[in-house]
């Protein structure tokens, strides 16, 4: 069961260079997310999508910009990278409309932007 | 809006000692209401759940009850071993939501 899926896992950029990250479900989710993780700031939402052609901000979606390809998939792009963007970065997925359902999460990419 | 504010860390115990960790949160609505448990080098899943008040979700010797009158939903384990050492998250869902809001997460390290 592969659940969610990112990749890449670590990622070294320089400041100003372009990349995507991608994220695959394979749970029949509609409701996708991307989070950051830094250090004892807990998880932020920087953008998520209800369903498969609908995107919304989150918290901090300044800097980023987000694809729902299909409904598998949910891409997070860093157009011209900065060092305040360096982070860890989460996908998750989960049911829309059941307040009962659980979030899954990927195994996180570790972005480093120098 | 919806906000969770989380007992701050780090916490720091001995192997075998009872453990809180406090939750409290603002929401509109009835949510449903969760704690994730991120170990090291992982990400999210959940630990336990609680869809009502005065429900109560248990896993792995930790519980949580649904407090709707004072807004919480404390976690806690009587006894807690050194592969608990993680970071919890508490989040509550409004059901329909459209998005998941955390807690900024308590990093717990038990000592042998």
């Amino acid at each position: 069961n592969a659940g969610v899926t990112q990749t890449p896992k670590f990622q070294v950029l320089k400041t100003g260079q372009s990349m995507t990250l991608q994220c695959a479900q394979d749970m029949n989710h509609n409701s996708m997310y991307w989070y950051r993780q830094d250090p004892g700031m807990g998880l932020r939402l920087i953008y998520y999508s209800a369903s498969e052609g609908t995107t919304d901000k989150g918290e901090v979606p300044n800097g980023y910009n987000v694809s729902r390809l299909n409904k598998r998939e949910f891409s997070l792009r860093l157009e011209s990278a900065a060092p305040s963007q360096t982070s860890v970065y989460f996908c998750a997925s989960s049911e829309t409309g059941r307040g009962n359902t659980e979030a899954f999460f990927g195994q996180g990419t570790r972005l480093t932007v120098v | 809006g919806n906000s969770v504010t989380q007992m701050e860390g780090p916490v720091t115990l001995s192997e075998e000692a009872f453990l809180t960790i406090n939750c409290t949160y603002t929401a509109t609505g009835y949510p449903s209401l969760f704690w994730y448990v991120q170990y090291p080098g992982e990400g999210l899943q959940l630990l336990l759940k609680a869809t009502k008040a005065d429900d109560k979700g248990s896993n792995k010797g930790f519980e949580a009850t649904y407090r709707k009158e004072t807004t919480s939903f404390h976690l806690e384990k009587g006894s807690v071993q050194v592969s608990d050492s993680a970071v919890y998250f508490c989040a509550p869902l409004i059901q329909g939501a459209q998005k998941l809001v955390f807690g900024q997460g308590t990093r717990l390290t038990i000592n042998p």
